[in-house]
């Protein structure tokens, strides 16, 4: 299986803020990776799909980067909704695999 | 806008079998692929397996041989039966639509709002 590790564990920061978040795979993926949000109690929410392209309706302050091992998620001016948990998802092969999350908190 | 909700029993008893169905509104299950998707309290997502509506499945490896993934395209519903429970299929279990139809494997564009499920005696 592909293991997906997402930097930081947790991320301390303020409203305004830029906030940037890694995730490296295991083995190359091209661009099949997405990102998502969980707020507590709720469904994941897709942001990002094919590593960079943003999914309709989410706001343009989330841009997804990267290819082959190394993708990062970067929220440009962080907002009061954003804080939340955030995970990246490879889908090159299955089993499809997740890294275990970042939670954005209030600093 | 498609919307999924998942159905079933809130607990299960251990050894006994999970049986949960996730109905698709707003939109044909017809043509995309469908998945369930786990997460236990307090840790990330676990895959546990598609199904397109042909009937065509893929199931992770580690529950393979408890699981079963069904599809009634008349009904536009899907379901999962997870046999031999115990306490580690304790989880929110959610269902899911596949973003592009295109692909054999892709994203999630459309979740259910999930299911706690407790597997306790």
């Amino acid at each position: 299986d592909i293991q997906m590790t997402q930097s930081p564990s947790t991320l301390s920061a303020s409203v305004g803020d830029r906030v940037t978040i890694t995730c490296r795979a295991s083995q190359s993926i091209s661009n099949w990776l997405a990102w998502y949000q969980q707020r507590p109690g709720k469904a994941p929410k897709l942001l990002i799909y094919e590593a960079s392209s943003l999914q309709s309706g989410v706001p343009s302050r989330f841009s997804g980067n990267g290819s082959g091992t190394e993708f990062t998620l970067t929220i440009s001016s962080l907002q009061p909704d954003d804080f939340a948990t955030y995970y990246c998802q490879q889908y090159t092969t299955y089993p499809w695999t997740f890294g275990q999350g970042t939670k954005v908190e209030v600093e | 806008q498609v919307q999924l909700r998942e159905s079933g029993p809130r607990l299960v008893k251990p050894s006994e079998t999970l049986s949960l169905t996730c109905s698709v509104f707003g939109g044909s299950i017809s043509s995309y692929y469908w998945s369930w998707i786990r997460q236990p309290p307090g840790k990330g997502l676990e895959w546990i397996g598609y199904i397109h509506y042909s009937g065509s499945t893929n199931y992770n490896a580690p529950l393979k041989s408890r699981l079963t993934i069904s599809v009634d395209n008349s009904s536009n519903k899907f379901s999962l039966r997870l046999s031999s429970v115990t306490a580690a299929d304790t989880a929110v279990y959610y269902c899911a639509r596949h973003g592009d139809r295109s692909r054999w494997s892709s994203y999630v564009d459309q979740w259910g709002q999930g299911i706690p499920v407790t597997v306790s005696s």
